[in-house]
């Protein structure tokens, strides 16, 4: 069966980086895409930016451009989604969603991760 | 970017009623829409996409419907699981985005 497993919660102080990694498994990693998506506490779903793990091609959301990074292996079907130069409302949970689509950014997300907690505070 | 619009932001019906959820968009969609259902403590999961087809495992009850800029989700008789948060999501035009959730509650 599709499982995409996070890395655990994390807790940063500001202007820190965060590296969260999503470990796919019961599927050809290869022929589809991961999204990333972040929900602040009681608040809705964002989406942050796309990979093909296919090419590595990748698609950031405007806000996010420069600030995010986005990658795979697929020696160990496993993306990672860093964020740099971290701010007290990039407190979230953090999941990745796997897209139909390896080719590009227009996708429903059929399989999400479980969470990863990212909580910024000094 | 295209706004995506839900109403209500708050249903309470009965068990064993019909539940109607809507979604609007700003701007056509085609049929890019996909609806997801949340519970506490847990990760979305899909229930439609294409705006009317059921996802993996999703029971009949559940039923999308809608085109370029009008969307509903139906549940036709609800079951105690199915309280939760639904969102619905673009993915037509660039950036793909969420509506900001109806919490469908026990009356």
């Amino acid at each position: 069966q599709v499982q995409l497993v996070q890395s655990g919660a994390e807790v940063k102080k500001p202007g820190a980086s965060v590296k969260v990694s999503c470990k796919a498994s019961g599927y050809t990693f290869t022929s589809y895409g991961i999204s990333w998506v972040r929900q602040a506490p009681g608040q809705g779903l964002e989406w942050m930016g796309w990979i093909s793990a296919y090419n590595g091609n990748t698609n950031y959301a405007q806000k996010l451009q420069g600030r995010v990074t986005m990658t795979t292996d697929t020696s160990t079907s496993t993306a990672y989604m860093e964020l740099r130069s971290l701010r007290s409302d990039d407190t979230a949970v953090y999941y990745c969603a796997r897209s139909r689509t390896p080719f590009n950014w227009n996708s429903h997300f059929d399989y999400w991760g479980q969470g990863t907690l990212v909580t910024v505070s000094s | 970017e295209i706004v995506m619009t839900q109403s209500p932001a708050t249903l309470s019906v009965s068990p064993g009623e019909r539940a109607t959820l809507s979604c609007r968009a700003s701007q056509s969609v085609s049929s890019n829409l996909a609806w997801y259902q949340q519970k506490p403590g847990q990760a979305p999961r899909l229930l439609i996409y294409g705006a009317s087809t059921r996802a993996t495992g999703i029971p009949a009850r559940f039923s999308g419907s809608g085109s370029g800029t009008e969307f509903t989700l139906t549940i036709s008789s609800l079951q105690s699981e199915d309280f939760a948060v639904y969102y619905c999501q673009q993915y037509n035009n660039w950036p793909p985005n969420f509506g900001q959730g109806t919490r469908l509650e026990i009356k």
